[in-house]
C-alpha cells in the first residue's frame, strides 16, 4: 500500500482533458512538500514531467500541467494525445518516514 | 548533461547479497545540493523507492528495507553503490538510480534516471 494514493487508471479520447489525482497527508504533501510527477512510457525509464508541484523540465510540452492543494495533488493533461498513453507516478518526501514515497501509479488509456 | 547507468548481477540466488552500482556523468556527488537515489519497480508494479545519499554524505533508506540496504559513495569514481541482503525472490525488479538536486530552497526532484538493471532472485 503506498503512501501517496493514485487511482489505478483513468482514461480519455484525444484531445481531451484528463487529471490525476494524489493524495497524501500532513507528513508528506500537506507538510508543504514537493510533488513531482513521472511519467513512464512502456518498457522505459521514468522521466521527470513536473517538479516542485507546478514546474515542467524543459522539453516537456505545456499540455501537462501540475498543482497542489492541501494534501492533494494534481496531473493534468489537455489535448490527449496517443502518445501520452503511460504509466504516471506522484513522488514526494515524508517527514516521518525520513524519505522518498511514490504513489502507487496510474495507468492512462488513450482511447 | 547528465546521465546514469546501473550495473551489477542479473542474477542472484536467494540469501545472497546484491551488489548494484550506478556510474554517473556530468554532475559532482560533492556539490552542494547534489543527490543520487535508487528506485526499483517489480514486474509489473509500482515504483518503490529505496534510498538516497546526498553531497554532504547524508543517507536516507526506506524504513520497510533499511535494515538490509547500505549506499555509499565514491566521489572521485563518480559512482554510488548500493548493497541489499538476504535477497529474496520477492526483490526480483528492474533497479533505477537517478540524480537528485535542491537549490535554494526548490526542489527539482529526481531530473535525471539511468535506463534501469533486472535483477532476478532464483535459486
Amino acid at each position: 500500500q503506498s503512501v501517496l494514493t493514485q487511482p489505478p487508471s483513468v482514461s480519455g479520447a484525444p484531445g481531451q482533458r484528463v487529471t490525476i489525482s494524489c493524495t497524501g497527508s500532513s507528513s508528506n504533501i500537506g507538510a508543504g512538500y514537493a510533488v513531482h510527477w513521472y511519467q513512464q512510457l512502456p518498457g522505459t525509464a521514468p522521466k521527470l514531467l513536473i517538479y516542485d508541484n507546478s514546474n515542467r523540465p524543459s522539453g516537456v510540452p505545456d499540455r501537462f500541467s501540475g498543482s497542489k492543494s492541501g494534501t492533494s495533488a494534481s496531473l493534468a493533461i489537455t489535448g490527449l494525445q496517443a502518445e501520452d498513453e503511460a504509466d504516471y507516478y506522484c513522488q514526494s518526501y515524508d517527514s516521518s518516514l525520513s524519505g522518498c514515497v511514490f504513489g502507487g501509479g496510474t495507468k492512462l488509456t488513450v482511447l | 548533461q547528465i546521465t546514469l547507468k546501473e550495473s551489477g548481477p542479473t542474477l542472484v540466488k536467494p540469501t545472497q547479497t546484491l551488489t548494484l552500482t550506478c556510474t554517473f556523468s556530468g554532475f559532482s556527488l560533492s556539490t552542494s545540493g547534489v543527490g543520487v537515489g535508487w528506485i526499483r519497480q517489480p514486474p509489473g508494479k509500482a515504483l518503490e523507492w529505496l534510498a538516497l545519499i546526498y553531497w554532504d554524505d547524508d543517507k536516507r533508506y526506506s524504513p520497510s528495507l533499511k535494515s538490509r540496504l547500505t549506499i555509499t559513495k565514491d566521489t572521485s569514481k563518480n559512482q554510488v553503490v548500493l548493497r541489499m541482503t538476504n535477497m529474496d525472490p520477492v526483490d526480483t525488479a528492474t533497479y533505477y538510480c537517478a540524480h537528485k538536486i535542491t537549490v535554494a530552497g526548490t526542489d527539482y526532484g529526481l531530473d535525471v534516471w539511468g535506463q534501469g538493471t533486472t535483477v532476478t532472485v532464483s535459486s
